[in-house]
């Protein structure tokens, strides 16, 4: 009955190489988001997409392209990774419609590259 | 932009003081404000969430202050345990009420 899922929960790999981190929630939101959590602990906001449309794109190269299937994934995609994309990802959902509302966030993936 | 600073970046207490986390923030127009607690390698547990209409929220020994004029919240703890040892991280939302922008954090330490 977890809410927030994400996998995998940990990643090593590669310079160079591509990999993807998938998220599914099950609370009925229809706002996802990406948080990316440096090496001195903080919290930024990556992307946001309501009903899958991209609503928030925050300064992120192009190697990321998060994609949402729909309303309840919202899938992370890194092509040619890099030492500094070695940090913890988290995924976030929220109810909008208007409203803002509490948002609930995943376990985290921590991801490291060699 | 928005940006938002919590002091103090660490705190050490003996069991059962109380204890006031603070945090402010740039821009005064905001959705609301939300506090959340991370254990290590953990996910973010939210804790209390504050509209811009209020003042305060209680949740059991918890309590939070909002005042959005002056761009400051703080976070009350009452006779803390060392299960409250974790980060406490202030989140604000902008009014778009789309974006969550964080704070560094209190990295709080409860000793027995």
């Amino acid at each position: 009955d977890t809410a927030v899922s994400q996998t995998p929960k940990y990643l090593v790999t590669q310079m160079g190489n591509d990999k993807s981190i998938k998220c599914e929630q099950n609370l009925g939101h229809d706002t996802m988001y990406w948080y990316k959590q440096d090496s001195k602990k903080f919290l930024k906001i990556m992307f946001s997409y309501n009903n899958k449309e991209l609503i928030i794109n925050e300064t992120v190269p192009n190697r990321f392209s998060p994609k949402s299937p729909d309303k309840a994934h919202l899938n992370l995609h890194i092509n040619s990774l890099e030492l500094g994309d070695s940090a913890v990802y988290f995924c976030a959902s929220s109810l909008s419609s208007g409203t803002y509302n509490e948002q609930f966030f995943g376990p985290g993936t921590r991801l490291t590259v060699l | 932009k928005q940006e938002v600073t919590q002091i103090p970046a660490a705190l050490s207490v003996p069991e059962g003081e109380n204890l006031v986390l603070n945090c402010s923030f740039t821009d005064s127009a905001i959705y609301n404000l939300q506090w959340f607690r991370q254990d290590p390698g953990k996910g973010l547990t939210s804790l209390l969430l504050i509209q811009s209409s209020q003042r305060e929220q209680t949740s059991g020994r918890l309590n939070a202050s909002l005042d959005k004029s002056s761009g400051r919240s703080t976070l009350y703890i009452a006779a803390s345990q060392p299960g409250d040892s974790a980060t406490y991280l202030c989140a604000v939302v902008n009014n778009a009420g789309n974006m969550l922008t964080f704070g560094g954090g209190t990295r709080l330490m409860v000793k027995p």
